[in-house]
């Protein structure tokens, strides 16, 4: 199926570090949507983009929606044990709003 | 406010059965998307209901199916399970239909088939 292209595709950090990952297509998105995913668990949505060029913040964290709107990238900073997980990229497909997916970037990080 | 609830969490199935899955959305939400997640492919759509219409199809064969109730809550059926059909299912909720809105997922349903 339909994919983004995210990477990195994991990241070993100590505590304490930024974080950077991105997410790019070659389709246009009017929405992009940021996700982490703990084992097991649902995906829980921490950002919600809808316009090209808006860099949004959530706490430690902050998204830009791509001027292109074919891309987007998260960052986390100052990284503490519990942003351990899998952090998607989702963009809104045009033509109905379905999701599609990035493949997901797994975050480590030593305390 | 209650989020996605979705059950059961856990099922395990024999091959050529079918089951029910149930999602209830956010109260007040009338899109409800179904989605599959394996390891090898990812998060792939399934399909997506609003005011219990089938508005989109990903392209899964049409032994996986859903409908959605006047309440908004949705089920989704797989008949004749497949080793493959092992996956989570996940549920979103979203308050309307559209390419601008956010869509929250409920905890999932782990089914393997045996």
């Amino acid at each position: 199926g339909q994919q983004l292209n995210q990477s990195p595709q994991s990241m070993f950090i100590q505590e304490g570090e930024d974080v950077s990952m991105n997410c790019t297509s070659s389709s246009i998105f009017n929405t992009w949507l940021w996700y982490k995913q703990d084992p097991g668990e649902g995906p829980v949505l921490l950002i919600a983009l809808y316009k090209a060029g808006e860099l949004t913040s959530n706490g430690r964290l902050t998204a830009q929606f791509g001027i292109t709107r074919k891309d987007s990238f998260l960052n986390i900073s100052a990284s503490i044990p519990s942003d351990v997980g899998i952090y998607f990229c989702a963009g809104r497909d045009n033509q109905g709003g379905k999701l599609i997916f990035g493949q997901g970037t797994e975050l480590s990080v030593k305390p | 406010k209650a989020g996605v609830t979705q059950t059961p969490r856990y099922l395990i199935k024999t091959r050529g059965q079918q089951v029910t899955l149930s999602c209830s959305p956010i109260s007040g939400h009338r899109s409800v998307s179904w989605y599959q997640q394996t390891p090898g492919q990812g998060l792939q759509f399934l399909f997506e209901y609003f005011s219990e219409t089938q508005r989109n199809k990903g392209n899964f064969p049409g032994r996986f199916s859903g409908r959605q109730f006047s309440n908004s809550r949705s089920e989704m059926n797989v008949s004749t399970l497949e080793l493959g059909d092992s996956a989570l299912y996940l549920c979103a909720s979203s308050l309307y239909r559209g390419t601008s809105t956010e869509a929250f997922f409920g905890q999932g349903t782990r089914l393997t088939v045996v």
